[in-house]
């Protein structure tokens, strides 16, 4: 069982939806928690990070994480068919060099 | 601003071959990361590299070899090359040897052997 569940998809949803993408995790030891879109055939692109339990806020994102149910979440409003990608849950451990765990990505795509 | 660069971006080799994939990180990054991502598959961290020594190593194949040079750009040796290492190879770069923010990646290298 790999450390860093992530729903695999694919979603699609209508433009202006709220999008809801989930991951659980099993090692209680990761700190720091990040969400990465990843365009085909790109580099993951950093969205948000958070290293708290609760909400964080950018814009029409918001991270959430549950450090006592182990389950982040990254919420998108009125999405649009930019926000068409593949979307990654990472985590990390503190101060342990900054290796990244990746859950397996959820495709998205916003149909206009 | 300046990014992670990467290069080549695209590589085909034989099997059995050998490959070098390069990484320049963000100027005044000191640390390197390597990922390796299959077709549908989340990146795997490879290994990494902070002040010029390996910091971390995750599933390198002992045919890979990697280092980290003194202008902190790093290079990615592969050997052997077989087809299940036809992937995309990721570099990142942070400052001081942590990614407890996360950190940029390059647009990568897409390696692939025939």
């Amino acid at each position: 069982q790999k450390e860093v569940e992530q729903d695999p998809g694919p979603l699609s949803v209508p433009e202006g939806a709220i999008v809801s993408l989930n991951c659980t995790y099993s090692n209680s030891a990761f700190q720091y928690f990040m969400w990465y879109r990843q365009y085909s055939r790109k580099g993951p692109e950093l969205l948000m990070y958070t290293y708290s339990s609760g909400n964080k806020e950018d814009g029409r994102f918001t991270a959430q994480v549950d450090k006592s149910s182990k389950y982040i979440s990254l919420f998108i409003r009125d999405s649009q068919p930019s926000d068409s990608a593949t979307y990654l849950c990472a985590m990390t451990f503190y101060n342990q060099g900054g290796k990244l765990i990746f859950g397996q990505g959820t495709e998205l795509s916003v149909k206009p | 601003a300046a990014g992670v660069i990467q290069s080549p971006r695209h590589l085909i080799k034989e099997k059995r071959e050998t490959a070098t994939l390069k990484c320049y990180p963000i100027p005044r990054h000191d640390t390197v990361y390597w990922y390796q991502q299959g077709p549908g598959q989340d990146p795997q961290f490879l290994i990494s590299f902070y002040e010029k020594m390996q910091s971390d190593k995750g599933s390198i194949p002992d045919r890979f070899s990697a280092q980290q040079f003194s202008d902190y750009h790093s290079e990615l040796n592969m050997s052997s090359l077989e087809l299940g290492d036809s992937a995309l190879y990721f570099c990142a770069s942070s400052l001081g040897g942590q990614g407890n923010y996360g950190y940029t990646f390059g647009s990568g290298t897409r390696l692939t052997v025939v």
